[in-house]
């Protein structure tokens, strides 16, 4: 079963412009979940997906934003790029089982974003 | 919102050397999940525990669910190069959202 794959990994782009990310959870993974990751700040919750709806949302700006299409796949967008978005920024997949404590996610290689 | 602590921050270590590191949280875990990250890679899962006091191995690596469910622990024996990396404890809440501890940083000298 292949695991969860973003792309793409590395990406140098500057300040004000936007990027998009893209996630592709596990087959049959329904929910996946962003993060963003920095030295300083260790794993920060973005957002959740679930059935192409967001289910939760971490404290972050409006200029960073997510959807889910119809086979679970992902795409995370942040405007108006700022240097201290470089970050590593991840995705995990879980199955969404009706048992919460069995919601393990998986999580991809992650995009290294660096913002000049 | 809800803080996992982990300690501690960072370890090094002789090659060979046992490792313990632990998490505790300000609520009640109903699963703790232990994590590792290489550099620049994902965190990739090790240990999954589901019932407050359990203990599980998976090869060197041993966790266990804190009897208050509000702790957790991980050893690792015997270390080895290969086990250098960041270690994450985590956990979801009943609305699914996950939470992670601030990570320790295993350094192990050869």
């Amino acid at each position: 079963k292949a695991g969860v794959t973003q792309t793409p990994r590395y990406l140098i782009k500057t300040r004000g412009q936007q990027v998009t990310l893209s996630c592709s959870p596990i087959s049959g993974h329904r929910s996946v979940s962003w993060y963003q990751q920095t030295p300083g700040q260790g794993l920060q919750f973005l957002f959740e997906y679930f059935s192409e709806t967001q289910r939760n949302k971490g404290n972050f700006p409006g200029r960073f934003s997510g959807r889910q299409f119809s086979n679970s796949r992902s795409e995370m967008n942040v405007s108006t790029l700022e240097l201290g978005d470089s970050a590593l920024y991840l995705c995990a997949s879980s199955p969404l089982l009706s048992s919460i404590a069995k919601n393990i996610q998986y999580f991809g290689a992650g995009t290294r974003l660096s913002v000049l | 919102g809800q803080q996992l602590n982990q300690s501690p921050q960072s370890m090094f270590i002789q090659e060979g050397e046992d490792v313990s590191m632990n998490c505790t949280s300000s609520s009640i875990f109903n699963t703790w999940l232990w994590y590792k990250q290489d550099p620049g890679e994902g965190p990739v899962l090790l240990i999954a525990l589901y019932k407050a006091g359990e203990l599980t191995s998976n090869g060197r690596l041993t966790a266990q669910f804190g009897i208050t469910r509000k702790d957790s622990f991980l050893n690792i024996s015997a270390s080895i190069p290969s086990d250098v990396g960041i270690y994450f404890c985590a956990g979801p809440n009943t609305g699914n959202q996950f939470y992670f501890g601030t990570g320790t940083s295993l350094t192990v000298i050869p």
